[in-house]
């Protein structure tokens, strides 16, 4: 079973507007990090929000927002005020603190591609 | 602020030719990630290392080997290429516990 589900494998959204990514995982582990990679097509993988699973609040860093259901198992990542430079893949990712493998490594889903419209 | 760097940023190799890439991680960093990213696809997790020594293994092919050296750099070997391996190639460090920070990628070609 996928560890990590992005249903949307590409997203429009106007210029200046707000867009949700979608993100569900599937853990039995009481411990686990969630979090939001961008991928501009020059290739770099660049760290945009985490979350851990005991947080109380929902992770937010500049104009982006972690929507954190732990109930549903749902971790959406919403961009506010969209620009031109969000458009790439975004991959949301989890790591398994009691997974056993003893290095924390993260398993990503197969990511969600933004374009942004002037 | 200290990024992961890898080198080189290209490479193409010939079938049945060997490649062996290089990470500096961040100073400070802990543990030492490789991943492999085909074309349209998602990172899947190669190998690992905590302070030196190998902490997880991945899908790794038996045809590549890594290591991690004194000064904390670390090298994926990659022997008996074949086309699939053409990949982006990243590493990525972290301290335990925090976010991974990856490098730009190793872009191989396999002709």
């Amino acid at each position: 079973a996928q560890k990590i589900t992005q249903t949307q494998p590409g997203m429009f959204v106007q210029e200046k507007e707000a867009v949700t990514l979608d993100c569900t995982y599937d853990t039995s582990d009481p411990s686990y990090g969630l979090f939001w990679y961008k991928q501009p097509s020059s290739g770099e993988m660049i760290f945009l929000i985490y979350q851990g699973s005991y947080d109380q609040q929902n992770a937010t860093e500049g104009r982006y927002s972690l929507n954190f259901q732990k109930a549903r198992k749902s971790a959406n990542l919403v961009i506010s005020a969209s620009q031109l430079g969000d458009s790439a893949m975004y991959f949301c990712a989890m790591r398994e603190v009691y997974s056993g493998a003893g290095s924390y490594q993260l398993t990503f889903g197969k990511g969600t591609k933004l374009s942004v419209i002037p | 602020a200290a990024g992961v760097i890898q080198s080189p940023r290209h490479l193409i190799k010939e079938k049945r030719e060997t490649a062996t890439l290089k990470c500096y991680p961040i100073p400070r960093h802990d543990t030492v990630y490789w991943y492999q990213q085909g074309p349209g696809q998602d990172p899947q997790f190669l190998i690992s290392f905590y302070e030196k020594m190998q902490s997880d293994k991945g899908s790794i092919p038996d045809r590549f080997s890594a290591q991690q050296f004194s000064d904390y750099h670390s090298e994926l070997n990659m022997s008996s290429l074949e086309l699939g391996d053409s990949a982006l190639y990243f590493c990525a460090s972290s301290v335990t516990g925090s976010p991974l920070h990856f490098g730009n990628g190793t872009r191989l070609t396999v002709t």
